[in-house]
């Protein structure tokens, strides 16, 4: 069973849409994180959010925190193929008694954007 | 700082050989972590060391695998003996706290023939 279950799994769209991926967890959080990864290399940091309904902006990109610490969205306001990649969403120390096993990740979306 | 270190890049083996992935932490940081990624599975962590010492390493996924981290530079991954089902993506990745920024490394690519 995945801690943090990531949706979609894969999504193409032309540039210049918009976008909206999840991930959702029925565990509360202390902390999100969410990465994006190119291929052959390692996932790189885009924003922490930390507060339940905390809103974080990076340019085009839109983070949410739920209001409940289970669960995040990025948005995405016109992509271009620059955002093509593996987003990754990764949970801090649950409440729920997960113990000090580090940082948990989904699974990712992996986003294509077509030129 | 030049960042996580990982090496070799890509490592092709057969089947029953040793593998010894090796990783260069970043200066400083107090964490370590190593991961396997996959389609199936995503990013899974395997182990965690908190100043050279392992703390957690639950999700090592058989007694074929081990990791050592003997001084805060250095730390390797082992597989003894490799399996096909052990070919994947093998990330390091370092950190201040357990929680905050996770910095990695470029991965390996491991292939078992």
């Amino acid at each position: 069973t995945q801690l943090l279950e990531q949706s979609p799994q894969f999504l193409s769209i032309q540039e210049g849409e918009n976008l909206t991926v999840y991930c959702n967890s029925s565990s509360v959080f202390s902390s999100l994180q969410w990465y994006r990864q190119e291929p052959g290399e390692g996932p790189v940091l885009l924003v922490t959010v930390v507060t339940g309904g905390e809103v974080k902006k990076l340019k085009r990109l839109t983070f949410q925190f739920g209001d409940a610490r289970k669960d995040s969205s990025l948005h995405i306001t016109a992509a271009q193929p620059g955002d093509t990649g593996l987003y990754l969403c990764a949970g801090g120390s649950r409440y729920s008694g997960g113990g000090a096993d580090g940082l948990t990740f989904g699974k990712g979306t992996h986003l294509i954007i077509q030129p | 700082d030049a960042g996580v270190i990982q090496s070799p890049r890509h490592e092709v083996t057969e089947m029953g050989q040793e593998v010894t992935l090796r990783c260069k932490p970043i200066s400083g940081h107090d964490y370590l972590f190593w991961y396997r990624q996959t389609m199936m599975r995503g990013l899974e962590l395997l182990i965690y060391f908190n100043n050279n010492v392992p703390i957690d390493d639950s999700g090592m996924p058989e007694d074929r695998f081990s990791a050592k981290m003997p001084n805060a530079s250095f730390s390797t991954l082992k597989i003894q003996p490799s399996e096909p089902r052990d070919s994947a993506v093998y990330f390091c990745a370092s950190s201040l706290w357990l929680y905050t920024e996770a910095f990695f490394g470029q991965g390996t690519r491991l292939t078992v023939v």
